[in-house]
């Protein structure tokens, strides 16, 4: 079956790092998508990792390890506004994205 | 300029009314799709659609119908409302034919089923 596991929430503190973690079993692999939902929002698009390693933007990486079934979302200098749900998707052989539930990210001043 | 839209944004309606939401895009995508997320946040795929095919995902009754004038446009209808059909709908629409994964949400549109 089709799998997507990620924290369900997260606390961390403004200014410092964050890393959130998923690791996903999917039938066939065409890459992996993060998104980000604040509250009572749309999602909006984030990141696309396809090869392994780590795809920078800014205050946002991410990381793929296609080998181990893993990526991580790493958010740098956290600002209040990052407080929203991070939503792994990893795309399957007919290229359908598999979602997860999310990780609700709590920043603290 | 709202890229992708729909409406109505909230909807409250009786058991068993019919009831639709539409969606339109202006970013010349190809593909729309209407999704379903639920109270416990999990976005699952309804239908995906684009000139060349309408792919529904076999676990949504078929009281719920996809309909499309044109590209811009993929409206979505429900017969027979039943309370678990109360969740935030979101259409999206991608470039191209095939899901690229980049997706653009519109705002949503939250059905609740008294």
């Amino acid at each position: 079956g089709q799998n997507i596991d990620q924290p369900t929430e997260m606390t961390a503190t403004e200014g410092a790092i964050v890393q959130i973690n998923c690791t996903y079993q999917t039938s066939g692999f065409n890459g992996l998508f993060w998104y980000q939902q604040h509250a009572g929002e749309a999602p909006t698009f984030l990141s696309y990792n396809v090869l392994d390693g780590l795809e920078e933007k800014g205050r946002f990486s991410s990381f793929l390890s296609r080998s181990k079934g893993y990526s991580y979302l790493l958010l740098k200098e956290l600002q209040m506004k990052d407080s929203a749900s991070y939503l792994c998707a990893p795309m399957d052989s007919n290229y359908q994205l598999i979602w997860g539930a999310g990780t609700k990210l709590i920043i603290k001043p | 300029d709202t890229a992708v839209s729909q409406t109505p944004k909230y909807l409250v309606t009786q058991m068993g009314n019919d009831k639709s939401i539409k969606c339109e895009q202006n970013l010349g995508h190809d593909t729309m799709y209407w999704y379903k997320q639920d109270s416990k946040k999990f976005l699952k795929i309804m239908f995906s659609y684009n000139n060349k095919e309408l792919i529904i995902n076999e676990t949504v009754p078929n009281r719920f119908s996809p309909k499309s004038p044109d590209k811009a446009h993929l409206n979505l209808h429900i017969n027979s409302l039943e309370l678990g059909d109360s969740a935030v709908y979101f259409c999206a629409s991608s470039q191209g034919d095939q899901n690229t994964g980049e997706l653009f949400f519109g705002e949503g549109s939250r059905l609740t089923v008294l």
